[in-house]
């Protein structure tokens, strides 16, 4: 069965140090969603990629959070510099059609960021 | 999420026994509803779903049950097993957001002992 992609699967960094997350999504599907999830909380959307192009990232932290799609395939998120605050778990989730509401999102395993 | 929470935090059953989870949301605009279930260590999977415009809906073991009335939302498992031991979230479509954004809960930890 096709899954999503996740690497690394941990990651320990320092603050003010760069990090940067992968998420290969189940093959063919159009769209991409990055969600973060803090220890005791539900994931929360950071930004919803439909092929290579952004179609909601309100909620990302845009001064030291980017993230980047360029083949419409796999994507990149990207922390510089890191804070404290950004320890959690990283989730990639895509879908097979155009980000439709009744199109189920599936998860990757995550990635799970420790900054010292 | 911003409007959907959830009333208890943890709930442990016996095995074979019934589970009843709760979600409570505020927003009238919510239209679809999702519950997941994660596993330590990995992302949520789906579990069932239902739109706005029903009130019941079956699955394998499991049943969403939806009162629009009280903006509630409960997951039923039959048959509790130790595999369904996990964190169940419930998410939203907020009619009017971005196509296909979820607003997940909080999350509820059920552990099953036998």
């Amino acid at each position: 069965e096709a899954e999503v992609a996740q690497s690394p699967r941990y990651k320990i960094t320092e603050k003010s140090q760069a990090v940067a997350f992968w998420c290969d999504p189940i093959s063919g599907h159009a769209t991409l969603y990055w969600y973060r999830q803090i220890l005791g909380q539900g994931p929360e959307l950071l930004v919803q990629f439909q092929d290579e192009s952004v179609v909601d990232d309100s909620q990302l932290p845009k001064d030291r959070f980017s993230a980047e799609r360029l083949k419409g395939v796999d994507s990149t998120l990207k922390i510089q510099p890191a804070e404290l605050g950004d320890s959690a778990m990283y989730l990639c989730a895509s879908t097979p059609g155009q980000g439709r509401v009744k199109d189920t999102q599936y998860f990757g395993p995550g990635t799970r960021l420790t900054v010292l | 999420g911003e409007s959907v929470g959830l009333h208890l935090p943890t709930l442990s059953v016996q095995e074979g026994d019934n589970s009843i989870i709760n979600c409570a949301y505020s927003n009238s605009a919510s239209d679809y509803f999702i519950w997941y279930k994660q596993e330590s260590g990995k992302g949520p999977q789906f579990i069932i779903d239902i739109r706005s415009n029903m009130d019941k809906r079956q699955g394998q073991r499991v049943t969403v049950l939806l009162n629009k009335t009280v903006k509630h939302l409960s997951l039923q498992i039959a048959a509790t097993q130790p595999g369904d031991s996990a964190v169940y979230f419930c998410a939203e479509n907020i009619r009017g957001s971005t196509l296909g954004r979820l607003y997940f809960g909080r999350g509820t930890q059920l552990t099953v002992w036998p």
